[in-house]
């Protein structure tokens, strides 16, 4: 049982626009920032998104974040094959004095 | 290029012991927090242990803690973590990574395999 709560799978078809959401308390979303890690098959996982809602240098502005209270969610738009992935938000956590990771959510682009 | 590369992973009994090594490159290592993640088989990411740039502040998992040690050598541009007392839930891939500010993990290297059983 994760900490942070995604839905396990999502799916949409090309060229589509989905959302996953990332749902945590105040402990750790609430007042902390938010990250959002793309992980391709076989690969180490790969930073999308931080801070809630900035890029890191190099990765496409299909991607986007954002997040109210205690929840955030990761927009990809203009989906294409190679978005196909898992992906996990994480944040730091005052409880727990840790970073904390969702469960991860399967993208499949039909 | 930036580059993370983890060494020291293998095959251990239950209650044994590992050192894992990760060697940084190309960039400033001592600007920076350092961080240990693993990932067990078919599940997500997990955070072990982070490290403070000069090695004065070190944050741990509680299922590692008084069993896992982080620690560092600037001068050799090196993160380490001693694992002991390993249990066969401690099978995972694990992953160094510089914290980029805030908690963001920006660099990873490319994981190395620990697998605990008899």
């Amino acid at each position: 049982q994760s900490v942070l709560t995604q839905p396990p799978s999502v799916s949409e078809a090309p060229r589509q626009r989905v959302t996953i959401s990332c749902s945590g308390t105040s402990s750790n979303i609430g007042n902390k920032g938010v990250k959002w890690y793309q992980q391709l098959p076989g690969k180490a996982p790969k930073l999308l998104i931080y801070n809630d809602d900035l890029l890191p240098s190099g990765v496409s502005d299909r991607f986007s974040g954002s997040k109210s209270g205690t929840a955030a969610s990761l927009a990809i738009s203009g989906l294409q094959s190679e978005d196909e992935a898992d992906y996990y938000c994480a944040a730091w956590d005052d409880s727990l004095n840790g970073v904390v990771f969702g469960g991860g959510t399967k993208l499949t682009v039909l | 290029e930036v580059q993370l590369v983890e060494s020291g992973g293998g095959l251990v009994q239950p209650g044994g012991s590992l050192r894992l090594s990760c060697a940084a490159s190309r960039f400033t290592f001592n600007n920076y927090w350092m961080t240990w993640v693993r990932q067990a088989p078919g599940k997500g990411p997990e955070w072990v242990a982070s490290i403070k740039q000069d090695g004065s502040e070190k944050f741990y998992v509680d299922s590692v803690k008084g069993r896992f040690t982080i620690s560092r050598d600037n001068a050799k541009k090196s993160l380490f973590l001693q694992m002991n007392s390993l249990r066969v839930e401690d099978t995972a891939i694990y992953y160094c990574a510089r914290d980029g500010g805030g908690w963001a993990f920006d660099i990873w290297g490319q994981g190395t395999m620990v697998t605990v059983s008899s």
